[in-house]
């Protein structure tokens, strides 16, 4: 079993949907939780940071964070047709936290 | 762009050969990293510095590949004796030494090993 799972998709969705992203992860030691989005052939670029448990809000995006469960969550509202990328989930311990371990990532595609 | 930059972009070699990748990070930044990438997965760790240390190495970073920072500005990374499976996006990403603080990546060196 990896670390950080992540469906791979694709997802397809129309342009103004609600998109949901997840990840699921083994390691309880895990504390710092990252969303990153990478466009084709370019670096990832970070999108939401959150530390332990709980929600964060950032325009259309929002992070959840569910330690209890294992599980991180990114939503999308009111999607575009410019968040079609490739959506990867990262998370690092606190006592390494320059460690980062990435899932494999979400293929999203928002149509218009 | 004060952004972090990478050299080449694109680099096809033939197998066996030596490649050297090079990474600038944002300037205030003491901190570098580099992840391989290959396609459908998301980046592996492989090795990081703090200034001019290389502080940790994955079991991924095999003998024939090398990381410096000399002056603990910019970086490279060199492969030896290229082989196919090393064909793969090569990530730079640098952050502050602060605990939490993110990494912020460079746009990747594509290597292709014929």
């Amino acid at each position: 079993q990896k670390e950080v799972e992540q469906d791979p998709g694709p997802l397809s969705v129309p342009e103004g949907a609600i998109v949901s992203l997840n990840c699921t992860y083994s390691n309880s030691a895990f504390q710092y939780f990252m969303w990153y989005r990478q466009y084709s052939r370019k670096g990832p670029e970070l999108l939401m940071y959150t530390y332990s448990s709980g929600n964060k809000e950032d325009g259309r995006f929002t992070a959840q964070v569910d330690k209890s469960s294992k599980y991180i969550s990114l939503f999308i509202r009111d999607s575009q047709p410019s968040d079609s990328a490739t959506y990867l989930c990262a998370m690092s311990e606190k006592t390494s936290y320059d460690k980062v371990i990435f899932g494999p990532g979400t293929s999203l595609s928002v149509i218009p | 762009d004060t952004g972090v930059s990478q050299d080449p972009r694109h680099k096809i070699t033939k197998r066996g050969q030596n490649v050297t990748f090079r990474c600038d990070p944002i300037s205030e930044h003491n901190r570098l990293y580099w992840y391989r990438q290959t396609l459908g997965q998301g980046p592996e760790f492989l090795t990081y510095f703090q200034n001019e240390a290389q502080l940790e190495k994955s079991r991924l970073l095999s003998d024939r590949f090398s990381a410096e920072r000399p002056k603990g500005s910019f970086s490279t990374l060199e492969i030896q004796r290229t082989e196919q499976g090393d064909s793969a996006m090569y990530l730079c990403a640098s952050s502050l030494a602060l605990r939490g603080d993110t990494q912020y990546f460079g746009p990747g060196t594509r290597l292709t090993v014929l």
